[in-house]
């Protein structure tokens, strides 16, 4: 069975940097692109980043170029996303996501989400 | 930048045929899958491909193709399909793009 669980999230200030994890079983983590979405409270999904199965491209949306990282490890079957400069607008349930395919992009596994809240 | 455009709100009665449209230039050329989200919850892929239901998804739910427009049509609508129904598809360069999201309300 496919299990994304995500971890890391909380309360941070504006400015602030934060970590998220992503750890993933039941599939062979290598062979797939992964992603992270993100939600707004109350609003919809916003594509974040994704990585290919080697970590050696990566894609990001422009709201968090520069500013955020997405990394993998393979050997650890885990997922991150590095965000600095942290603002009240990165506020969302974060969702790690599997890659179905590169040619459509979509998503079709998904973790249950962190939430992130950015606020002084 | 390419955008997904679905109406906010759906409203149908259980038992009728609710119809979720999403709109985007390149649909023709990409293919189109929807996400059907509880409050609370994940998403879940309904159909995939524009028109493929995965397994465990009821029969109810079927997708159709048109020119720009996708549907996603729930057809004898049920109280527990009332949920947010997201598309998403690929713009030309790669990127993932979902629709703005569709209330359900079925009473």
């Amino acid at each position: 069975e496919v299990q994304l669980v995500e971890s890391g999230g909380g309360l941070v200030q504006p400015g602030g940097s934060l970590r998220l994890s992503c750890a993933a079983s039941g599939f062979t983590f290598s062979n797939y692109w992964m992603s992270w979405v993100r939600q707004a409270p109350g609003k919809g999904l916003e594509w974040v980043a994704n990585i290919d199965q080697d970590g050696s491209e990566k894609w990001y949306v422009d709201s968090v170029k520069g500013r955020f990282a997405i990394s993998r490890d393979n050997a650890n079957n885990s997922l991150y996303l590095q965000m600095i400069s942290l603002r009240v607008e990165d506020t969302a349930v974060y969702y790690c996501a599997r890659v179905e395919t590169t040619v459509t992009l979509n998503f079709d596994y998904w973790g249950q989400g962190t939430l992130v809240t950015v606020s002084s | 930048s390419y955008a997904l455009t679905q109406p906010p709100s759906v409203s149908v009665s259980p038992g009728q045929t609710a119809r979720i449209t999403c709109s985007g230039d390149e649909l023709p050329q990409q293919l189109a899958y929807w996400y059907q989200q509880t409050p609370g919850q994940a998403p879940v892929v309904v159909i995939y491909k524009d028109t493929e239901r995965p397994p465990g998804i009821p029969e109810r739910f079927s997708g159709s193709s048109s020119g720009t427009i996708v549907t996603l049509t729930i057809s004898g609508a049920q109280a527990e399909d009332e949920a947010d129904y997201y598309c998403q598809s690929a713009d030309s360069s790669g990127t993932p793009v979902f629709g703005g999201g569709t209330k359900l309300t079925v009473l």
